[in-house]
């Protein structure tokens, strides 16, 4: 089955302790990103990744890093977690970032520091 | 800086009923916009995809419009169901940027 899995799907965590949002693709996909949804501001991109090696930041990048070391997987990792990132992320892949590119969504994770 | 805003914010009507729901974009620069559900605990479903070049998509019992040079869109649902309760996000993507601007949504509620 196509999908694009993330994990974990839960996550309670105190500041400054670094953790990792793993996010992995089925489908080949170039193009991956990562978005954070909060309530009244909508989803909005933090980083996102054209293939392999090749990232660039997003609307919200500060406190966020990425990788790109294989094509199916792009890590979000917070090195030092504060408590204005508790958030919900979702990981999104297409195909390439054309016109007609439709984008998949992970089913998020839900993150909480503390 | 592009701002996408959908009306209404929420929506309860009886099964059965068609109903319409609105996307405004400020920036009619677009590459394309998408429809997306989401429904609670669950991520983002894309529903129907509309190029800069086209003005409407077909899925089902959903049709979704777009008139770039107004900044708006629709998206219309054909005898609703409750299995349609959900929040619908519209996403635009502007030309040279990847990210997708998001709307806040409209959360649906369809009673059985």
């Amino acid at each position: 089955e196509a999908q694009v899995t993330q994990n974990p799907r839960y996550l309670i965590t105190v500041t400054g302790k670094k953790l990792t949002v793993t996010c992995s693709q089925n489908m080949n996909h170039e193009y991956m990103s990562w978005y954070r949804q909060d309530p009244g501001l909508g989803l909005r991109q933090i980083y996102y990744s054209m293939n392999v090696e090749v990232t660039d930041k997003g609307d919200v990048p500060e406190g966020y890093k990425v990788s790109r070391k294989e094509k199916r997987n792009f890590p979000l990792i917070l090195e030092s977690p504060s408590p204005n990132q508790t958030s919900l992320y979702f990981c999104a892949s297409s195909l390439g970032a054309g016109a007609g590119e439709t984008q998949y969504f992970g089913p998020g994770t839900r993150l909480l520091v503390l | 800086k592009q701002e996408v805003t959908q009306i209404p914010a929420a929506l309860s009507v009886p099964e059965g009923e068609n109903l319409v729901l609105n996307c405004s974009f400020t920036d009619s620069a677009i590459y394309n916009l998408q429809w997306f559900r989401q429904d609670p605990g669950k991520g983002l479903t894309s529903l129907l995809l509309i190029q800069s070049s086209q003005r409407e998509q077909t899925s089902g019992r959903l049709n979704a419009s777009l008139d770039k040079s107004s900044g708006r869109s629709t998206l219309y649902i054909a005898a609703s169901q409750p299995g349609d309760s959900a929040t619908y996000l519209c996403a635009v993507r502007g030309t040279g940027r990847r990210a997708l601007t998001f709307g806040s949504g409209t959360r649906l509620q369809v009673q059985p």
